[in-house]
């Protein structure tokens, strides 16, 4: 498997807390992205990254904050959990802008707020 | 917005039929053109990508693209039980910085022994 992982894999927490997800990548991709799938709805970009501490709002950006510290970590905050960003996250990493270039994707998170 | 369409489904064949899965996306700058595959409770994963006009065929999948019609699909031959899942389309517009896809809601396929 491409050197993707997502952090926690499963996680429950309440209304009004504060969440952070973990996508680590071992494959030195400049692209890193945070999609959330829902039903009904496919998979919508959250925010992506462009290179360390580079970063841009996708569509469905409200009430979550990204950081990119080091080329390979690149984090996801849910400010104030809400029931509505009960879903699951999806890291994502590409490696150039070249037409052939898709994702690859981590393993996800499914987060439940409660 | 930037859209990309695909029938919900479920679309069911029988073992051994072809299937035929589609996609339209409204961007005409859109460049590039990728299929996924997702499992139930799985992570999506790329099994074809095409960016020229005609046919791109590998092993048991080929796609299709039309720019003219903004239209793409994603024939499987010889379909197996093992085929059953959600395929997504996704969609790389030209320009794009980020490297952005935009993906349809997918489409599940059901294959019948």
């Amino acid at each position: 498997d491409a050197g993707i992982t997502q952090s926690p894999r499963h996680k429950v927490t309440e209304t009004g807390t504060p969440v952070t997800l973990r996508c680590h990548q071992t494959e030195n991709h400049r692209y890193m992205y945070w999609y959330r799938q829902d039903p009904g709805h496919g998979l919508r970009l959250i925010h992506y990254s462009y290179g360390v501490k580079d970063t841009d709002k996708g569509e469905v950006s409200d009430g979550y904050s990204v950081s990119r510290s080091k080329t390979e970590d690149f984090l996801l905050t849910l400010e104030s959990a809400t029931s509505s960003q009960t879903s699951v996250y999806f890291c994502a990493i590409s490696a150039a802008t070249t037409v052939n270039y898709g994702y690859t994707f981590g393993s996800g998170t499914r987060l439940t707020v409660v | 917005q930037k859209e990309v369409e695909q029938n919900s489904g479920p679309l069911s064949v029988p073992e051994g039929a072809i299937a035929s899965l589609n996609c339209t996306y409204s961007d005409r700058g859109s460049q590039s053109f990728f299929w996924y595959r997702q499992y139930s409770g799985k992570s999506p994963e790329l099994i074809m990508f095409i960016y020229s006009n005609g046919d791109k065929e590998d092993g048991r999948f080929t796609a299709q693209l039309n720019k003219a019609s903004q239209y793409v699909s994603l024939l499987i031959r010889d379909s197996q039980p093992s085929d059953s899942a959600t395929y997504l389309c996704a969609v790389k517009a030209s320009g794009n910085a980020g490297n952005m896809l935009t993906f349809g809601g997918g489409t599940r396929l059901m294959v019948k022994p």
